[in-house]
C-alpha cells in the first residue's frame, strides 16, 4: 500500500503571506503512459466535508482560486497558496490514486498568524 | 448538479450493523465509482473501499475486508455501505465521495455513525 505522508502538521501565516504544504508518498505515484502524476489535494473547512482542490497534481479544480497551485512529480508535492485569505483557513489533505487502493496524508491545518 | 446526499445520523450498538445509504443525482450513476471514507473526531480521513455501480465490483482497504459490504440499487441511483460488527473505535462521520480519475468529486455531506453501549 502507498503511505502518504504530509508536513507540518499545522502552520500559521499572516494574511496575505504564502502557505506551502508537503506531501510525500512512499512510492512513485506518476503514470509515465499518461505523463501524469495520481496525486489530489483537498481543503476541509470545520464541519464541512472535503472539497477537491487540485487533481492530477497541478490542475484546479474549477472555480478554485488561482492562488492555490499544487506542483511536484513522483513522490514530492507541494501545495502553495500564494496569498492567504481568511477563508483559507483549513486543514489540507492530500490523496494519491495511483492505485486501486487509494489513501490520503495525514492533513496539515492552516491558521492565521 | 452533480450531487451526493447521504443517510441520517445513527446510533449503534457495540456489535451491531449500520447501513448508510447515498443518493447520486445530476450525473450517469453507473459511469463513475463511489467511494467510502470516514473521519472520527478530530482525525485525518481514512479510506474504506470503492464500489462500480455498473458492475457491482468492489475493493476495500484491508482492515474493513470482511466487515465492510458496499452494494448499490441502480433504479434509484443510490449506494449504501453497511458495517458490521461496529465497536467505539468505528464512531465516525462517514462520507460517501464519486470517484472521477480517482479523484473524489463531490462529497456527500456526511453521516455521523456513533456506536455506544
Amino acid at each position: 500500500d502507498i503511505v502518504m505522508t504530509q508536513s507540518p502538521d499545522s502552520l500559521a501565516v499572516s494574511l496575505g503571506e504564502r502557505a506551502t504544504i508537503s506531501c510525500k508518498s512512499s512510492q512513485s505515484v506518476f503514470y509515465s503512459s499518461d505523463n501524469r502524476n495520481s496525486l489530489a489535494w483537498y481543503q476541509q473547512r470545520p464541519g464541512q466535508p472535503p472539497k477537491l482542490l487540485i487533481y492530477w497534481a497541478s490542475i484546479r479544480e474549477s472555480g478554485v482560486p488561482d492562488r492555490f497551485i499544487g506542483s511536484g512529480s513522483g513522490t514530492d508535492f507541494t501545495l502553495t497558496i500564494t496569498s492567504l485569505q481568511a477563508e483559507d483557513v483549513a486543514v489540507y489533505y492530500c490523496q494519491q490514486y495511483y492505485d486501486s487502493l487509494f489513501s490520503f496524508g495525514p492533513g496539515t491545518k492552516v491558521d492565521i498568524k | 448538479q452533480v450531487q451526493l446526499v447521504q443517510s441520517g445520523a445513527e446510533v449503534k450498538k457495540p456489535g451491531a450493523s449500520v447501513k448508510v445509504s447515498c443518493k447520486a443525482s445530476g450525473y450517469t450513476f453507473t459511469n463513475y465509482d463511489i467511494n467510502w471514507v470516514r473521519q472520527a473526531t478530530g482525525q485525518g480521513l481514512e479510506w474504506m473501499g470503492w464500489m462500480n455501480p455498473h458492475t457491482g465490483n468492489t475493493g476495500s482497504a484491508q482492515k474493513f475486508q470482511g466487515r465492510l459490504t458496499m452494494t448499490r440499487d441502480t433504479s434509484i441511483t443510490t449506494a449504501y455501505m453497511e458495517l458490521s460488527s461496529l465497536r467505539s473505535e468505528d464512531t465516525a462521520v462517514y462520507y460517501c465521495a464519486r470517484s472521477r480519475y480517482g479523484d473524489f468529486v463531490p462529497w456527500g455531506q456526511g453521516t455521523l455513525v456513533t456506536v455506544s453501549s
